[in-house]
């Protein structure tokens, strides 16, 4: 079945030591998202590539970054998390920006 | 500013019971609007969405909601709720082109089910 997929389910990692989380799908979307949710909330935007184009979101951090490789993998990276990092992580996709999103199961990271 | 409101943080409903869960938007034109379930530690799931046409949709696992401009509102609904149904849910409003769209979620409102 054509899906998105994160990796990995759990992370835990140190202040401040860089972490990568990944992301691939299958469905050869245009769009590919990274959303941070806290508990309790709904899921924030941190920025975009539509194709190779990337858009970042005003108020993320400088510390977040992405790179989209190829059509199928994207990935964040935090380069210095700190313990309000802590945070699930989602990945989606869309055909177009208006198009409906397809979510993975999150990347669920703990910064200790 | 655009934004979606659900007035409902938390509901808790009789298994078997029926179920309604609100959700307001504010944006100029017609939007395309959304109905997100997420099941505890997993990602969001597609229930239903309206582009335009039929102002009443159905959507996957017997849920069904209904667009009402008057009102901005497109709120969800099903006949009987399960066990299983017991998640959180977000209602979303895409606003933008297709080239610039921007998914614009509610606060997102909790289900518990009583057995």
């Amino acid at each position: 079945d054509a899906m998105v997929i994160q990796n990995p389910r759990y992370q835990v990692t140190q202040f401040g030591k860089p972490v990568t989380l990944s992301c691939s799908q299958t469905l050869n979307h245009n769009v590919m998202y990274w959303y941070q949710q806290k508990s309790s909330q709904a899921p924030k935007l941190l920025f975009h590539y539509y194709d190779k184009d990337f858009n970042n979101e005003a108020d993320t951090p400088d510390n977040f970054q992405s790179r989209r490789p190829n059509t199928s993998f994207c990935f964040l990276d935090i380069r210095s998390p700190g313990l309000g990092d802590t945070a699930m992580y989602l990945c989606a996709t869309s055909r177009e920006h208006n198009q409906p999103q397809h979510f993975g199961d999150g990347t669920r990271l703990s910064i200790l | 500013a655009q934004s979606v409101t659900q007035p409902d943080i938390h509901i808790t409903v009789s298994e078997g019971a029926s179920l309604e869960l609100r959700c307001n938007y504010s944006y100029g034109a017609t939007p395309y609007l959304f109905w997100y379930v997420q099941s505890p530690g997993q990602g969001l799931q597609l229930l239903l969405k309206y582009f335009s046409g039929d102002t009443l949709v159905q959507g996957i696992k017997g849920f069904e909601a209904e667009f009402k401009r008057s009102q901005s509102s497109f709120n969800l609904r099903k006949p009987s709720v399960h066990w299983s149904d017991a998640a959180e849910y977000f209602c979303a409003v895409v606003i933008g082109s297709s080239n610039t769209g921007k998914l614009i979620f509610g606060q997102g409102t909790t289900l518990q089910v009583k057995p």
